[in-house]
């Protein structure tokens, strides 16, 4: 059973920094292409970033609101992803799940809540 | 980026009625697009892929079609579990962009 589970979130501060975790399971996790999707409390669906397997030399990419401020990696070793969230806004208050693209966005987390506010 | 504009943004209809929902792609995107039910307060889940290709485990009255700049989404034969809010999404190209969503209703 493929199961993706986020950890991580939580209430921070504008300016302030959290590092969210994907652990993953039941998928050869080392050839997926992992991604960071958020929600709005409007309920709209923003993608957020992108990391490639090993065979693509872990190429990331980043949605033009994050780039600069929040950095994608992976532990192949772990089956996880990670989202380093920096120099956070009011407007990265969101939930964020990570979903794994195999024919799409086939598998979601379950999410995990980020609010930003002082 | 490729813009995709949803429509309508809320639904309302009985049961046992047929509903379709569009989505229109700013350029062409070649079937690359997918749908997603999402039901309160869970994950989004897929529904369609290359525009027609049904997910395992989704149920045959959901159907999906188009092709270039617009797609659709069909439910046949509408079931109380169908409440749910729909998106696109195209897979074409980076950024992976979605919808606006359409909550459907029941009447």
């Amino acid at each position: 059973e493929v199961q993706l589970v986020e950890t991580g979130g939580g209430l921070v501060q504008p300016g302030k920094s959290l590092k969210l975790t994907c652990a993953t399971s039941g998928f050869t996790f080392s050839n997926a292409w992992m991604h960071w999707v958020r929600q709005s409390p409007e309920k709209q669906l923003e993608w957020v970033a992108q990391i490639k397997a090993k065979s693509n030399n872990y190429a990331t990419y980043y949605a033009e609101s994050v780039k600069g401020r929040f950095t994608i990696s992976r532990d192949d070793s772990k089956s996880s992803v990670y989202l380093q969230m920096n120099s956070l806004k009011e407007e990265d208050t969101a939930i964020y799940y990570c979903t794994w693209e195999y024919n799409s966005f086939d598998y979601w987390g379950q999410g995990v809540m980020v609010t930003v506010s002082s | 980026d490729i813009q995709m504009t949803q429509s309508p943004a809320s639904l309302s209809a009985s049961l046992g009625e047929t509903v379709t929902i569009e989505c229109l792609a700013s350029e062409d995107i070649y079937s690359n697009l997918a749908w997603y039910q999402q039901k309160p307060g869970k994950s989004p889940q897929l529904l369609i892929y290359y525009a027609n290709s049904l997910n395992d485990g989704v149920p045959s009255r959901f159907s999906g079609s188009g092709s270039g700049t617009q797609y659709s989404l069909k439910i046949n034969s509408l079931q109380s579990e169908d409440v749910s809010i729909y998106f696109c999404q195209q897979n074409y190209d980076s950024p992976r962009t979605f919808g606006g969503g359409t909550k459907l209703e029941l009447k």
